[in-house]
Parts: structure tokens; C-alpha cells; sequence
């Protein structure tokens, strides 16, 4: 499976825009891209998934760059409970299942 | 339709133990996958279970077992507790055994002493 690299933190504040990119330069042709949110004590919520160029759904946006190499996760308008961790994800997700890095501590502010 | 649900919320148990741990799938799903999330890390796989068989090992050790019965819920057991074992189990159930979309329960925090 490709390995990901994506920020350990970012701040951002209420209204404001977010983007979290996240690295995987070894992707092969099979491989999908999929973003999940972790709150505390919860298991991880599947956000988004995408293979190439964009993906939008009613909670956020996925940009892939023609290269597939990297990939960013836009959250539009984030409110104080998108706090989360977000964990990036690549593979084909056979029977192996899924892996999940650090992934990305985004803490929003008043 | 009912999500995922885990059984029990929190647990302690003293080294050398053993533990069972019971997830029970979203209605209509068949394949039931189970992970380790230690504190500050990721979940990390430990294996899947697809029609009552396992169907995939993450790097877990033997005293690492599961069930899943005909209703696709699912067990969780660990035999000779560990210090290191103290983690949140985490359940997730999907449609399918291959797919990168499953659907977490909120999880079992184990503490060893």
C-alpha cells in the first residue's frame, strides 16, 4: 500500500475555508484515494473518496492533481465541530484492510 | 437501519487476562473488520472476518482471535493480556470484504494493568 504523508496539526477558524494536503508518491494505477474522520472517542467516519481530478460531496471537496501524487481534502466553511482528526488513505483495500497513518489534527477556533 | 454497535464500552483487565470483545454489524452487512487504535496513532488492522471465515490478517500476533457468527456479528478475543494491549477496539463492518468504505462502531477502550 502507498504510504501518505499529511500535516500532524493544523488551526484554522470558524467561516474559513480548510485544506489538508496529503503526499503519496509511490500510488499505484489501482489505487483509490479516501479521507475519514476520527472525533474523540469515536471510530472513523469515510468523508470522501476519489481516483482523479474532483470529488465533491455535501460535506467536502477531494482535488487530485493529474499526477495522483498528492491530494487535497477541502472542508468549505468550517464550524468549531469539524475538530477532528483526518486520515488520509491510499490503496485498493483488499483483505488487508484499511491504513491508517497519524493523520491530521485540525482544530477550529472561535 | 442500525449502525455498528460494540460491546462493552470500557473495560480493565490485569495482565495475563483474557478479554472477549463483541461488535455487531450495520444491518445488511456481511464483512466485519476489527483494529487496534493506541493512543495518538491510527487505527492499525488486525483482521477481517467475510462469511464467518477470517479473510485477512494485519501483523497481530496468534493470541489475537475472532468469531463471526451467522448474523455477522462478531468477537474479538485476546488471551494473555499484554500491558501494551491497553488501546480502543475498534469495529468496523462493510458491505463487501474488499472495499475502503466501512462503517465504524464507537469502539471498546481496553486497559490492562
Amino acid at each position: 500500500l502507498a504510504k501518505t504523508t499529511q500535516p500532524i496539526s493544523m488551526d484554522s477558524y470558524e467561516g474559513q475555508e480548510v485544506n489538508i494536503t496529503c503526499s503519496h508518491n509511490n500510488i499505484a494505477t489501482n489505487d483509490y484515494i479516501t479521507w475519514y474522520q476520527q472525533f474523540p472517542s469515536q471510530g472513523p467516519r469515510f468523508i470522501i473518496q476519489g481516483y482523479k481530478t474532483k470529488v465533491t460531496n455535501e460535506v467536502a471537496s477531494l482535488f487530485i492533481p493529474a499526477d495522483r501524487k498528492s491530494s487535497t481534502l477541502s472542508l468549505p466553511r468550517v464550524s468549531l465541530s469539524d475538530t477532528a482528526v483526518y486520515y488520509c488513505l491510499v490503496g485498493d483495500y483488499r483483505a488487508d484492510g484499511l491504513t491508517f497513518g497519524k493523520g491530521t489534527h485540525l482544530i477550529i477556533q472561535p | 437501519e442500525t449502525g455498528v454497535t460494540q460491546s462493552p464500552t470500557h473495560l480493565i483487565k490485569t495482565r495475563g487476562q483474557q478479554v472477549t470483545l463483541r461488535c455487531s454489524s450495520q444491518s445488511g452487512h456481511n464483512t466485519v473488520s476489527w483494529y487496534q487504535q493506541a493512543l495518538g496513532q491510527g487505527p492499525q488492522f488486525i483482521f477481517q472476518y467475510y462469511r464467518e471465515e477470517e479473510n485477512g490478517r494485519g501483523n497481530f500476533p496468534p493470541r489475537f482471535s475472532g468469531l463471526q457468527f451467522p448474523n455477522y456479528s462478531s468477537e474479538l478475543n485476546v488471551n494473555a493480556l499484554e500491558l501494551d494491549d491497553s488501546a480502543l477496539y475498534l469495529c468496523a463492518s462493510s458491505s463487501t470484504p474488499a472495499t475502503d468504505t466501512q462503517y465504524f462502531g464507537p469502539g471498546t477502550r481496553l486497559t490492562v494493568l
